[in-house]
This record gives C-alpha cells, structure tokens and sequence, in this order.
C-alpha cells in the first residue's frame, strides 16, 4: 500500500528566512504524482506545486521549489524568502497515475515569526 | 466567486441523527471527490464520482455513509445514524481530467461536522 510520512509535525521560520519540509513515501509504482498543499488556519486547501514522477527536473513556483529524489522516496519542499502569509499547515500528498485519489501524509504546522 | 463551495459550514448533530452535506463543484469539472479529516490528520479519502458515476469507495466509506452525484453536477454525502466517531471536516474537492497527468484536485472550504 502507498504510503505518505511526513515526520515534522511542526516547523518554525523567522520572516525572509528559508524553511524546508520533509516527505517520504513508499511507493512500488513507477508512474505517479506528488503535491504539496496549503491548508491556513479555518481555510480552504490550496495547491502549492506539483510534480510528475516522469521528470527529473525539479518543479519550481516562485519562492517554492521541491527537491525531488525517485530513488530515496522523499520531495521536501523549500520555501523562500518566508512570508506571514505562509503560515498554516503543509500536507504532502501522492497520487498513482490512474488513481484519482490522493493519498495524505499528517500535515507539518509551519509557523512564521516576524 | 467560483470556487468549490459547501453546504452547511458547520453541523453539530445528535447521535444517531442523520445528516447531509452538499457540495457544489467548479463548473464543468468532470469528477468530484469527498475526504474526511480529524483532528491532527491529513485528508482520508472517502469516493468519488466521474460525472454521475460512483468509480471508487473507500473502505472507510461504511453502509451508514452513501454520497450520490444526480446529473453529474452537485453531490450530496448522507450519513445515517451518526456516531460521535464521525466528527470531522469532511472535504469535497473536484477536478477537470482529460488525461491523468493534469488532474488537480481543488478544495472546497469543508463541512465541519459533530456529533454529541
């Protein structure tokens, strides 16, 4: 069964700082997709950045970017130059490629201090 | 705006009362799926629909829950007899898929639900 861990159940970051959260999954399928989503506090989740397990090139969407290693099953996200409005919880999730669902790891709270 | 929305926002309920939730996709999306999330826990999901069809239940989804897509447009999760065990934010999300590779998943605001 596919799995999704991620192992900081809370992160802190000074404001402008740079912050990266951690995601393993365990997977025997070549063919699949991984996301990060942004979920603030009493509101709706939001897609942060994609990527395709097909492409080597790590996905990039302003101050995110992935660091995506297929071998070691992890895709952490980086994100720079932290802003308040980055503050909520981070879920990492997979999708194989004929599935429609995604599967969730628990979430990493970030906080962003001023 | 034209987001995924969601019926009520919050439902507090009596044990062994039955509720409904309603949610309306992004127009023209073509599938539409429901999540359940607790307390400290990432979204679990739950079914979803590609158009008016049902394709996929998880075995979470017990024969108290039934969710249903009439005319492929909204859709509507019943759960029967409530169990204070199903207190939680359930999500609806719906997406546009014309091949597996670009389908996105967007969110709506959930149905926090408790059941006393």
């Amino acid at each position: 069964a596919q799995t999704v861990t991620q192992s900081q159940p809370e992160m802190s970051v000074q404001e402008a700082e740079t912050v990266t959260l951690s995601c393993t999954y365990d997977t025997s399928e070549s063919d699949y997709y991984l996301f990060w989503y942004k979920q603030p506090p009493s509101r709706q989740m939001i897609l942060v950045i994609r990527q395709e397990a097909y492409k080597q090139q790590n996905a990039t969407e302003n101050r995110f970017s992935v660091n995506f290693q297929k071998a070691a099953k992890s895709f952490s996200l980086k994100i720079s130059d932290s802003q308040l409005g980055d503050a909520a919880m981070y879920f990492c999730a997979y999708r194989w490629g004929s599935q429609g669902n995604l599967i969730f790891g628990k979430g990493t709270k970030l906080s962003v201090k001023p | 705006d034209t987001g995924v929305s969601q019926d009520p926002r919050h439902k507090i309920t009596k044990r062994g009362q039955n509720v409904t939730f309603r949610c309306d996709p992004i127009s023209e999306h073509n599938r539409l799926y429901w999540y359940r999330q607790t307390l400290g826990q990432g979204p679990e999901f739950l079914t979803y629909f590609q158009n008016e069809a049902q394709l996929e239940k998880s075995r979470l989804l017990s024969d108290r829950f039934s969710a249903e897509r009439p005319k492929g447009s909204f859709s509507t999760l019943e759960i029967q007899r409530t169990e204070q065990g199903d207190s939680a934010m359930y999500l609806c999300a719906s997406s546009l898929v014309w091949d597996w590779g670009s389908e996105t998943q967007y969110f709506g605001p959930g149905t926090r639900l408790l059941v006393l």
